[in-house]
């Protein structure tokens, strides 16, 4: 069952702009994990954040997590061209480590 | 560098076929997964592993089986393949630990099935 929900379902920027990028779900969470797909190929894992945590940084990505709200985003700073792909939230909210993964945000960032 | 390969980029077969696509990770990780990825409706769970022989169903296990006899290799089997198991299957593996539980994906295998 489907359970992070991407928004919005495409987004078109510029490069150098920013990316920013919402992800919600339903239930509680353990953590919370976004991830990028390029065309054609298998998903890469980009940042973990935790239940108890509210930011997380890592390179041009930000990522913040408010559980109240159940809700996270993914901000990505000075976007490039190569930064073309489709992201996806997953949510850990069960005892076996599978995630339930969101449809996706397909972001194109236009050189 | 965590490495997840799949034994075929591409692969068309016929219906009826029995099918295999493997999966070998090289990180020591417990758990293994099996997904399809269909457009519009995402990444759906086929089958996950969480230690050698167990295995768990996902969200659509109808139509597939799994094999895990070593911790590194994970085995995704149609028995009688069919035109709505064509799509994008993906092989992914982690560790156990809440923090530290990201996936590893493998490139996934397009299966066509005529």
């Amino acid at each position: 069952s489907q359970q992070g929900e991407e928004d919005p379902q495409a987004l078109s920027i510029q490069e150098g702009e920013n990316a920013t990028m919402n992800c919600s779900y339903k239930t509680s969470i353990n953590n919370l994990q976004w991830y990028r797909q390029n065309s054609g190929r298998g998903l890469v894992h980009l940042i973990l954040i935790r239940s108890n945590e509210r930011e997380k940084h890592s390179g041009r990505l930000r990522v913040t997590l408010d559980t109240s709200k159940k809700s996270s985003s993914l901000l990505i700073t000075a976007s490039r061209a190569a930064d073309t792909a489709s992201y996806f939230c997953a949510t850990d909210n069960s005892g076996y480590s599978t995630l339930t993964f969101g449809k996706g945000t397909m972001l194109l960032v236009s050189p | 560098d965590v490495k997840v390969t799949q034994s075929s980029r591409y692969l068309v077969k016929r219906t009826g076929e029995k099918v295999f696509l493997e999966c070998v990770q090289d990180m020591d990780h417990e758990n293994m997964f099996w997904y399809r990825q269909d457009p519009g409706l995402g990444l759906r769970l086929i089958y996950f592993s969480y230690d050698v022989k167990m295995k768990e169903k996902g969200d659509i296990p109808e139509g597939y089986s799994v094999s895990r006899e070593k911790k590194e290799r994970f085995s995704l089997i149609l028995e009688s393949a069919s035109t709505n198991q064509t799509s994008m299957y993906l092989c992914a593996s982690s560790f156990t630990l809440p923090w530290m539980n990201e996936q590893f994906f493998g490139p996934g295998t397009r299966l066509t099935v005529l």
